[in-house]
């Protein structure tokens, strides 16, 4: 099967501009998660959607970041405006959902550099 | 969840295996322990996830203590490409939504 697709895989903006990640999850997969990752640390989950619904949304710094998933399939996630501590790798994950054992599988993100 | 300690890294050589531990001592009864690794500019690969019971899939087996307080992956015969960041997550099954929550991981580098 087909994996999480992401794009753009790299992004480079200045500070203040607005920038968006698209995320195609495996065929099927209800859950859709999105993550950021610091260089040298582990990822860290922003939010979290069942269908087109938001789980878990407690880590989005919501004064600037903001995500959808208008068709349960497909998401977006924005960041506006931009700061230079949003440089990150923006990761997307998905997952069967219903039991939580369910592994959830990434997609290789977008490596975004602020300047 | 529970938090995992693990060692910042390790060196294997090529063709052996690569042993990996994990102490995860709160882990509560309904916590499973998930395995992911990361080659540079990737994103997590899932690898093996397990309750109490020992796991083997076709690339790797979970061991985990009677207790559950600790686990350990094992790379039967590593090789080049398995160089990479394993992390180990305790994750809840039962709360609606859990996260995987990653720590730092454990940088394995196997060598020729």
């Amino acid at each position: 099967e087909a994996g999480v697709a992401q794009s753009p895989r790299y992004k480079i903006i200045e500070k203040r501009q607005s920038v968006a990640f698209w995320c195609n999850p495996i065929s099927g997969h209800a859950t859709l998660y999105w993550y950021q990752q610091i260089l040298g640390q582990g990822p860290k989950l922003l939010i979290q959607f069942q269908n087109n619904g938001v789980v878990d949304d407690s880590q989005l710094p919501k004064d600037r970041f903001s995500a959808e998933r208008l068709k349960g399939v497909d998401s977006t996630l924005k960041i506006q405006p931009a700061k230079l501590e949003d440089s990150a790798v923006y990761l997307c994950a998905s997952s069967r959902g219903g039991r939580n054992n369910q592994p959830q599988h990434f997609g290789d993100g977008t490596r975004l550099s602020i300047l | 969840d529970a938090k995992t300690t693990q060692p910042p890294s390790m060196d294997c050589a090529e063709g052996r295996a690569a042993n990996l531990p994990c102490n995860h001592s709160t882990i509560s009864g309904n916590e499973y322990v998930y395995w992911y690794r990361q080659i540079h500019s990737q994103g997590p690969q899932y690898i093996i996830h397990g309750l109490k019971n020992n796991e083997t899939n076709e690339m790797a087996s979970l061991i985990i203590t009677e207790d559950r307080k600790s686990s350990t992956l094992i790379l039967p015969h590593a090789t080049l490409r398995d160089t990479a960041v394993y992390y180990c997550i305790v994750r809840d099954s039962e709360t609606s939504g859990s996260r995987l929550t990653f720590g730092e991981g454990t940088q394995l580098t196997v060598n020729p």
